[in-house]
């Protein structure tokens, strides 16, 4: 049973280009959340997503960043004309349930560096 | 408001000897906590969480509600436990609130 996936595992990206993360769920989990940890910092959460739902995006900035969790395929988090300080590591995480004491499954984080 | 805070960046010690990882959480409600591990070159993964009341590779964390603290404790301390370690809090719809984390380094 493969864990959380996440590709591309390092993102090259110049000021200005648009990032597109991919994230494929633990088989069977219908819930997904990701996370961003700047350099020197823990993990900030960002959106909270079900199939074809934001839950919470509480965390996401306001402007360039947004989610999907379409009913088929990974959940994308796209980030439009990045800049230098979007470089940082990207973490989903996905489980089974909405509780509060699930556990999250975390994939391997993609590092995006802005040049 | 919902947070997190680890004092230590890193915390040295040598083989055998008793290891404290310190947390302290903020929240209004009935909290749910969590210890994750990240060991080198691994992804994050959970160590432990507080309604298990269950030991893992000889970690144990209690939930002191008077202090706030959820700190993990470990007796003896082994090389392999050399890792970075997050405690979270379980937020509103279930999002995880992550500490700065503490790197343990346990020397032989």
């Amino acid at each position: 049973n493969a864990g959380v996936m996440q590709n591309p595992r390092h993102l090259v990206r110049r000021r200005g280009q648009e990032a597109r993360l991919r994230c494929s769920p633990v088989k069977g989990h219908s819930h997904v959340y990701w996370y961003r940890q700047l350099p020197e910092e823990g993990l900030k959460f960002m959106v909270y997503l079900q199939k074809e739902n934001i839950i919470d995006e509480s965390g996401m900035p306001k402007e360039r960043f947004s989610a999907e969790f379409p009913k088929e395929g990974p959940s994308i988090l796209r980030i439009q004309q990045v800049v230098r300080g979007d470089s940082a590591a990207y973490f989903c995480a996905s489980s089974p349930g909405q509780g509060r004491t699930d556990t999250q499954y975390f994939g391997p984080g993609t590092r995006l560096t802005v040049l | 408001a919902q947070r997190v805070t680890q004092p230590e960046k890193l915390l040295s010690v040598f083989k055998g000897a008793p290891v404290e990882l310190k947390c302290n959480y903020s929240y209004s409600g009935s909290p749910e906590l969590f210890w994750y591990v990240q060991y080198s070159r691994q992804r994050l993964q959970l160590l432990l969480r507080h309604i298990s009341r269950e030991s893992i590779k000889g970690f144990t964390a209690d939930l002191n509600k008077g202090e706030t603290s959820f700190h993990l404790k470990k007796p003896f301390a082994q090389e392999e436990d050399s890792a970075m370690y997050y405690c979270a809090l379980g937020g509103n719809t279930g999002k995880l609130i992550f500490g700065q984390g503490t790197t343990l380094q346990v020397k032989p």
